[in-house]
């Protein structure tokens, strides 16, 4: 079935330090793919999504390219801020199906 | 504009109790997706509504149902409560005509505590 594997965390960074967050998927048809990022105390929020292979999306400085060839997601952002300290999630939902599938999450804090 | 709304924020129940959750979608969306989060996990989706019929069910048993009213809001029942149904509930909601692969809107959600 659909899956997404998230590096685990916590991810511990100072502030203005580059950030990556791997995702990898597997899907049997063309999924959408989205991050999800929850800060303490709130509910999820999109971050940025993507729906077919190569297009990049991107939200507040953070960025993520669709690589249908690798099956990857990644999350990147060039200079992290405390304020980003929270919790992201992977997702993707397979065309065909409704079903939304969402990775453990990776925590990031991030040290001023 | 009210995002998408739950109710209650909290609950506790005992083993073995019926519970009833509430949704009401973000306005201008009539699809509701519901998710399981345990503590530490990603969502699991338990189920999506679509023009007040399920559409679409995740890996989740019988004991959980669910409705979806005309106005697009939408419930969720949990049977024969168990401790491990113990989670945060997450009510989602996505816009009319998305198609169900657009981004989802989430709800704070309900924290349910079994005992």
């Amino acid at each position: 079935g659909d899956s997404v594997t998230q590096m685990e965390g916590p991810v511990t960074l100072s502030e203005e330090a580059f950030l990556t967050i791997n995702c990898t998927y597997t899907a049997t048809g063309y999924p959408s793919l989205f991050w999800y990022v929850q800060y303490p105390g709130e509910g999820l929020q999109l971050l940025l999504k993507a729906t077919k292979a190569d297009d990049k999306g991107s939200n507040k400085g953070f960025e993520a390219t669709y690589r249908k060839e690798t099956t990857s997601f990644h999350l990147e952002k060039g200079s992290v801020q405390v304020s980003d300290s929270a919790v992201y999630f992977c997702a993707l939902v397979d065309s065909g199906t409704y079903k939304y599938i969402f990775g453990t999450g990776t925590r990031l804090k991030v040290l001023a | 504009d009210a995002g998408v709304t739950q109710s209650p924020t909290h609950l506790i129940k005992t083993r073995g109790q019926q519970v009833t959750l509430r949704c009401s979608p973000k306005s201008g969306h009539d699809t509701v997706s519901w998710y399981q989060q345990a503590l530490g996990q990603g969502p699991q989706f338990i189920f999506q509504y679509y023009e007040e019929e399920e559409r679409q069910r995740g890996n989740f048993p019988d004991r959980f149902s669910g409705h979806q009213f005309p106005n697009y809001s939408s419930e969720l029942n949990v049977n024969a409560l168990l401790l491990g149904d113990s989670a945060l509930y997450l009510c989602a909601s996505s816009p009319i005509g998305a198609g169900g692969y657009n981004e989802q809107f989430f709800g704070p959600g309900t924290r349910l505590t079994v005992l």
